[in-house]
């Protein structure tokens, strides 16, 4: 079965900090993709990665960042946290054919103050 | 431009009865078709698939439907029972591409 862990269950931090939410699969997966989830606007991609060192901006990637130095992680970036940055944030991976299902971490629920 | 739309946000039924949950999309460049299940404090899990060659596909008591030519696809799930209470999420991809389009997501809830 594929794993997806993310590091953090619930974060709390304060406005301006640099966050860094961190994700690992275990299944040598290429595509890895970060999305946040708020009520009534589903799953909005921030970023993803197709390959080691290689992001696509997704939807709504202003005020983040990412890092793909490995396979196997891939970590989301909040430059300086803003109060409207507060939201679920879900890690996906999955493998490179277009057929293939993402298999999602089950997300750290994140609060900037 | 929301390309993949779930336009209802909520479905009660009665368990044993079917529920039907349906998507609509607007890219015709989308041609696989996702359907996810997410329970609260879970991340999403992926439930059953179909390509755009393909007009259903069956798994046990899930079926997901493909108009094309509506641009429609609807899940079935009979006999409903209440462990299938979550929030259900249709995605849709480009051939060849990596990501999906997610649409809002529809809350169900089956009453015992």
């Amino acid at each position: 079965d594929v794993k997806v862990t993310q590091s953090s269950r619930y974060l709390v931090k304060r406005t301006g900090e640099k966050v860094f939410l961190e994700c690992v699969q275990d299944m040598d997966h290429e595509n890895m993709f970060w999305y946040r989830q708020d009520p009534g606007l589903g799953l909005r991609l921030i970023y993803f990665s197709y390959d080691v060192k290689m992001k696509e901006k997704g939807d709504i990637p202003e005020g983040y960042s990412v890092s793909r130095e490995k396979k196997e992680r891939f970590s989301l970036i909040l430059e300086s946290a803003s109060t409207n940055q507060t939201s679920m944030y879900l890690c996906a991976s999955s493998g490179q054919f277009s057929n293939q299902p993402q298999h999602f971490g089950d997300g750290t629920r994140l609060s900037i103050l | 431009d929301q390309q993949v739309k779930q336009n209802s946000p909520s479905l009660s039924v009665q368990e044993g009865r079917i529920s039907i949950l349906n998507c609509d999309y607007t890219n015709s460049m989308f041609d696989y078709f996702l359907w996810y299940k997410k329970y609260p404090a879970e991340g999403p899990t992926f439930l059953i698939s179909i390509s755009s060659i393909k007009d259903k596909n069956e798994d046990g008591r899930f079926t997901v439907f493909l108009n094309k030519s509506a641009k429609h696809l609807s899940l079935h799930i009979v006999p409903s029972q209440p462990g299938d209470s979550a929030v259900y999420f249709c995605a849709a991809r480009p051939l060849n591409a990596g990501k999906s389009t997610f649409g809002d997501g529809t809350t169900l809830t089956v009453k015992p």
